[in-house]
Parts: structure tokens; sequence; C-alpha cells
């Protein structure tokens, strides 16, 4: 089983969509996790941490379910400019900033 | 404040033959640590410079080894290159005692025909 899991994608929706991602984690002494963004050929950026009360960033918003082990990003009212992949990503408990990274999920947002 | 740089973009080398990759990591930061990453899959750790030391290492062969300098750049060396070493190699910046966030360079896009 791979430690991180996410929906295979891709993502095809028209813009003003409501998309969901989710991620599942196999280590549940993980720490720290988040949601990264990659543009094509470009470097993985971060997008926004995930905490257990969840958070929000303008139309962005990210859970973390412990029990679960279930990590989700719900983007509200997308954008051309939102067309990315977006990468789950866990910092194992004494991981020294070693993250580890799900494949990431490609969403197109299209006219 | 320039970010984390890497050089070259992009090469391409011959099955084989030997690699060197480097890494300049933001100004100020002191932790290097450097992923692979292959098409259509997520960036995989392979290991980590912290005072000049490798701190951790991820499930990569002794074909790949590293360095770090004392003014905290890093090269990511890789031997006996393999068809299936062909990827793109990030390098990532952070200072540990500041915590987890990390900062990726562009990435070095490496091809082995």
């Amino acid at each position: 089983r791979k430690e991180v899991e996410q929906d295979p994608g891709p993502f095809n929706v028209p813009e003003g969509a409501t998309v969901a991602f989710n991620c599942t984690y196999s280590n549940s002494a993980s720490q720290s996790f988040f949601w990264y963004r990659q543009d094509c050929r470009k470097e993985p950026k971060l997008l926004m941490s995930v905490y257990s009360s969840g958070n929000e960033d303008g139309r962005f918003t990210a859970q973390l379910n412990r029990a679960s082990q279930y990590i989700s990003l719900l983007i509200r009212d997308s954008k051309l400019s939102d067309s990315a992949t977006y990468l789950c990503v866990v910092l194992p408990s004494g991981g020294y900033n070693k993250l580890i990274f799900g494949a990431g999920t490609r969403l197109a947002v299209h006219p | 404040d320039a970010g984390v740089t890497q050089s070259p973009t992009h090469l391409i080398k011959t099955r084989g033959q030997q690699v060197t990759l480097r890494c300049s990591p933001k100004s100020g930061h002191d932790t290097v640590s450097w992923y692979q990453q292959a098409l259509g899959q997520g960036p995989q750790f392979i290991f980590q410079y912290y005072e000049e030391e490798e701190r951790q290492r991820g499930n990569f062969p002794d074909r790949f080894s590293g360095h770090q300098f004392p003014n905290y750049s890093s090269e990511l060396n890789v031997n006996a290159l393999l068809l299936g070493d062909s990827a793109l190699y990030l390098c990532a910046s952070s200072l540990t005692a500041s915590g987890y966030e990390q900062y990726f360079g562009p990435g070095t896009r490496l091809t082995v025909t």
C-alpha cells in the first residue's frame, strides 16, 4: 500500500464549478499535512497546510480527519488558473522534513 | 532575495555515465533535501543534508550520493545511470530551526538514453 494515496483524476470541470480532492495516508503517526500545487513542468509550491480544525484560504478549504487518516481539498468557483496538479503531502513524525507525496491529481478547468 | 536555484536545467546522459546536479538553497536556509519525480508521479525523497552530513535517506540505492558544502549548497551525484533514472530532480531548502516549510527549486530534468 502506498503511504499517500490520491484520487487518480484527471478532473475536467467548467469555470465556476466546485471540485473536491481526497487523499488517504497510511502512517497514523504522521504529524503534519499539506496540499501542494504543481504546474506543468514546474516545481511544487505550497498551497496550504491542513489542520484538524479545518482551514480556509479564499476559495480553498482543507480538512483533516485523523481518525480516518483522510485529507481533503475543496476548490470553490474554479478559475482557469486553477488548472494544475494538486499533490497531497504528509510529514511523518520525527521525519526531519522528509515529505511524503501522493502521485497527484490533475485538474483541468475549461471555459 | 534569490530563491532556490538548480543547475543545469536540462541534461541528457547515456546509460552507465555519471551525473552531478547542483543546488543553492534560499538565503538563510541550512538544510537541503533532494527529490526524484518520475513522469506522472509525485516527488520521492532521496536524502537530506544538514551541517554537511546526510541526515536522512529514502529508499534509493548507493548509486545516489550527495554532498553539502560549508555555504549550504549541495550536489547530487548519480553513478552508473540507468534508463529508469530519467526524471525531474528537485532540490528543496529549509531552515531546520524554523520547522517544516520547504521551498523547491525549478528542478533539473535528466534524460538517460
